[in-house]
């Protein structure tokens, strides 16, 4: 099956700090989705990615598709304390279903 | 629209029982999925289903079984519940068509064993 990582395992920043996020992929993707799991929530789809070198904004959040199309980035600009918890990225497997890479914790100190 | 609807939200079972996760969703998704997820882990894929009468082997299928009677329900059945099991387990779904794939999570439920 596809092998996916993310980096870093947590990071903790200062509030309005800049935080960045890595999702790198064994093999070329069809495209990539990036969910966020607050602590204790569910993961809630954010944004979805296809074309090779894509950049997508959604307010403070920039979404990026390498030329590759085998890795991905997430970047919050002046992390809030409501950007708190843990960023998921995923590839579709096949077709059929999703694998999940193992999430990025973000915690962001007032 | 209430979406993806888990039920129990909590539940402690004791090793060797067993139960079933209910799982419904209103959003006349085809496609339909479990997870589980381990305290500070990611999440791995369980079952998951294409359409009714169609199940499919995740990555951590042993010890569960799914079903897929009607469009809108999945329950996942653990039997002889382990403590290897205590996990939250969260049911997603999802509409495969042109343009994109979004799942969409229920919101969870936890299941210790002891």
């Amino acid at each position: 099956g596809q092998q996916v990582m993310q980096i870093p395992q947590y990071q903790h920043v200062q509030e309005g700090e800049d935080f960045t996020t890595y999702c790198n992929s064994s093999t070329t993707l069809s495209n990539i989705q990036w969910y966020k799991q607050r602590p204790g929530g569910h993961p809630v789809f954010l944004i979805q990615l296809v074309k090779s070198g894509e950049v997508k904004k959604q307010k403070r959040l920039t979404f990026q598709f390498g030329e590759a199309k085998k890795n991905s980035s997430l970047h919050i600009t002046a992390t809030q304390t409501t950007d708190v918890g843990t960023y998921f990225c995923a590839l579709e497997d096949y077709g059929q279903n999703f694998v999940f890479g193992p999430g990025t914790r973000l915690s962001v100190l007032p | 629209n209430a979406g993806v609807t888990q039920t129990p939200k909590f539940r402690i079972l004791k090793i060797g029982q067993s139960m079933t996760l209910q799982c419904t969703q209103d959003m006349n998704h085809n496609y339909m999925y479990w997870y589980r997820q381990d305290p500070g882990m990611g999440l791995k894929l369980i079952y998951y289903s294409v359409g009714a009468g169609i199940t499919d082997k995740g990555e951590v299928p042993n010890g569960y079984n799914v079903s897929r009677s009607t469009t809108e329900d999945f329950p996942l059945r653990l039997e002889l519940a382990a403590p290897s099991q205590t996990s939250v387990y969260f049911c997603a779904s999802s509409y495969r068509g042109p343009g994109a794939n979004v799942l969409t999570f229920g919101a969870g439920s936890r299941l210790t064993v002891l």
